[in-house]
């Protein structure tokens, strides 16, 4: 089974530029997530998508990040204009739901993205 | 709010010794709870969870956790470290919403060192 696939590993940029992650999830996965991981923290939920609807956002910076699931399948992650304190690693996980359609809470998670601002 | 604490940033441990790494929650209702775990430039890996019956939890590569109520604690442990355990370990609980989804919370991170 392949796993959750990202890209790309690695990106550098400078202030105010924009860039743009890309996440395709294991097969047949009904939820899909992007966390942010700043060195030396634990991964913060951006956004969590059911399907292609999303159901958290709460923390995403709607001002400068994006996100969309089209079609339910893969994702892309967007920021523009990025900041300084943008610089993380971005994780995406998916996860299945069980028979009873409860997400079953088990996070299959990529490789992640790291990006730097400078 | 549904939250957990890892109260050491790191443990070590020498080769062979068991190993502990503490969590404590907070949650209101029955607490559903992971550990995962991140080696150098990956993601995380799921390591097991506690939903219901059993305190004592077996998971992946050896390792078990332990769900105390009282001490509201869902510490990792396993019998024998080994070097390649060196990694970082997060604790998890799943939060419920109003709409029937959940999200994961995680703690900030314990980074574990095993020295040959």
């Amino acid at each position: 089974e392949a796993g959750v696939a990202q890209s790309p590993r690695y990106k550098i940029i400078e202030k105010r530029q924009s860039v743009a992650f890309w996440c395709n999830p294991i097969s047949g996965h009904a939820t899909l997530y992007w966390y942010q991981q700043i060195l030396g923290q634990g991964p913060k939920l951006l956004i969590q998508f059911q399907n292609n609807g999303v159901v958290d956002d709460s923390q995403l910076p709607k001002d400068r990040f994006s996100a969309e699931r089209l079609k339910g399948v893969d994702s892309t992650l967007k920021i523009q204009p990025a900041k300084l304190e943008d610089s993380a690693v971005y994780l995406c996980a998916s996860s299945s739901n069980n028979l009873a359609g409860e997400n079953t809470g088990e996070l299959f998670f990529g490789e992640g993205s790291r990006l730097t601002v400078l | 709010a549904q939250s957990v604490a890892q109260p050491e940033d790191q443990v070590n441990v020498a080769e062979g010794n068991p190993l502990t790494v503490k969590c404590t929650y907070s949650v209101s209702g029955n607490p559903y709870l992971f550990w995962y775990v991140q080696y150098p430039n990956r993601g995380l890996q799921f390591l097991l969870k506690y939903i219901t019956g059993d305190n004592l939890v077996k998971g992946s590569y050896g390792f078990e956790a332990e769900f105390n109520k009282s001490q509201t604690s869902f510490h990792l442990k396993k019998p024998s470290a080994l070097v390649s355990d060196s990694a970082l370990y997060f604790c998890a609980v799943r939060r419920m919403f109003s709409g029937g989804y959940n999200k994961l919370i995680f703690g900030a991170g314990t980074r574990l060192a095993v020295h040959p």
